[in-house]
């Protein structure tokens, strides 16, 4: 049984500060890693992948995949309340679907 | 483009009726998936179609039936509803093969009494 663990929240952060959001997972097969992001009654919108070892950036979002912990983690600088939010990590393994976390739930205080 | 659409956005139902929910996508996707959400549970694969005239069994299948309709749509039916299907049900689309982004519908959110 495939699993991807997530801290379930909330993540507490103030407004400007960096949040760091953390998923593990235990199929070392995976090859293909998302976050989404989810407002409260809304549906997941994805926001970034990463598929080698390393860092990717966009804009103020990064995600950091470390294979040999089997460990991704997104990090969002200079925090907004807009991005409040449920963060969905989820793990492809070179097939067609994806086995989701169950989210981490951030809050940003203005 | 409207990406991926689903009707209806909201059904309540009696236990043992039957309906289904549509999907539709315009991205020229292969793939096409339906989750549940419910709290506390994550996000859990019902069925997925991984191209056009195929169709395999996700996590949580049972008391479900898909059919692919063609590329572009991909129906979920509930026979006969129980309590246990009140959820949020999400349909998904994606290219397909190793690199995976799905992308998500609106959500249908059913209860059923």
């Amino acid at each position: 049984q495939k699993e991807v663990e997530q801290n379930s929240g909330p993540l507490s952060v103030p407004e400007g500060a960096i949040a760091s959001l953390n998923c593990t997972y235990s199929d070392r097969g995976s090859q293909s890693f998302f976050w989404y992001r989810q407002y409260s009654g809304k549906s997941p919108e994805l926001i970034m992948f990463i598929y080698s070892n390393g860092d990717k950036e966009d804009g103020r979002f990064t995600a950091q995949l470390n294979k040999a912990s089997q460990y991704v983690s997104l990090l969002i600088r200079d925090s907004q309340p807009s991005d409040s939010a449920t963060y969905l990590c989820a793990v492809g393994g070179g097939y067609s679907t994806l086995t989701f976390g169950k989210g981490t739930m951030l809050l940003v205080s203005p | 483009n409207a990406g991926v659409t689903q009707t209806p956005k909201f059904q309540v139902l009696k236990t043992g009726q039957s309906m289904t929910l549509q999907c539709a996508q315009d991205m020229n996707h292969n793939s096409m998936y339906w989750y549940r959400q419910d709290p506390g549970m994550g996000l859990r694969l019902i069925y997925y179609s991984a191209s056009e005239g195929t169709t395999d069994k996700g996590e949580v299948p049972n008391g479900y039936n898909v059919s692919r309709l063609n590329k572009r749509e991909f129906s979920l039916r509930l026979e006969s509803a129980a309590p246990s299907q009140t959820s949020v049900y999400f349909c998904a689309s994606s290219e397909g093969g190793s690199y995976n982004e799905q992308f998500f519908g609106p959500g249908t959110r059913l209860t059923v009494l």
